[in-house]
């Protein structure tokens, strides 16, 4: 199973509104990514957990809050966000983030936002 | 620093061998990666070839590697019209322990029918 899950594939919401994406992975990964990608351009890299723990945050609004429950799981909280924040959000996952192996990043399909 | 180029658009006809072409910027880059990604879809895995390598073939995907010049391309035989999307090349720095990639802007390729 090389297969990343994300939730819900689509989400509108208004600037007032709270709500998490949820991304779901069981290859055993012990890292985890939430990536952000406007259209027709690169993902940008927004936050990653290595073994459960926060290890980079490229300085992403608070409105933007991740959770990694468990080494399987991670969610993104959202609050307060602005019409510019609508893009797609991607998770990823890759064995683990050190130089020991060929670090590819598995993504998942995505949740496309849209804030009103 | 570390930076990634690639072409913006490439067409080609049905049939055609296709070739794109992406330059790096970090000569310690561990690995290189390609990526496909269809429109609203997330990006999926294609091939990755490691530093010490010059190339690797899958079926109908050729990645050469040239790291003198710093410079990966991607070759798809028999291009189909199933392989019209974005292709992101991407490598990871040899300075990383972050598991952090660093992509080009992404190349779209058209295939004509």
């Amino acid at each position: 199973d090389t297969e990343v899950t994300q939730t819900p594939k689509h989400l509108v919401m208004g600037m007032t509104n709270k709500k998490s994406l949820k991304c779901e992975q069981h290859m055993g990964h012990r890292a985890m990514y939430w990536y952000k990608q406007k259209a027709k351009k690169p993902p940008e890299l927004m936050f990653v957990y290595s073994y459960e723990k926060l290890s980079i945050n490229e300085s992403v609004p608070s409105r933007f809050s991740p959770e990694c429950p468990n080494s399987s799981l991670l969610n993104l909280h959202l609050h307060a966000l602005q019409p510019e924040d609508s893009a797609l959000y991607l998770c990823a996952s890759s064995q683990d983030v050190g130089g020991a192996g060929s670090g590819e990043l598995f993504f998942g399909e995505g949740s496309r936002l849209t804030v009103l | 620093g570390e930076d990634v180029e690639q072409s913006l658009f490439l067409s080609v006809r049905e049939g055609d061998s296709s070739v794109i072409n992406c330059t790096y910027t970090d000569s310690s880059s561990t690995y290189l990666y390609w990526y496909k990604q269809e429109p609203g879809a997330g990006l999926q895995l294609l091939t990755y070839i490691f530093s010490n390598m010059d190339m690797k073939q899958d079926q109908r995907l050729t990645v050469l590697l040239n790291k003198k010049d710093k410079h990966l391309s991607l070759r798809i035989a028999d291009t189909q019209t199933g392989d019209s999307a974005i292709y992101f090349c991407a490598e990871r720095p040899g300075s990383s322990n972050t598991g952090k990639l660093i992509f080009g802007q992404g190349t779209t390729l058209q295939v004509k029918p």
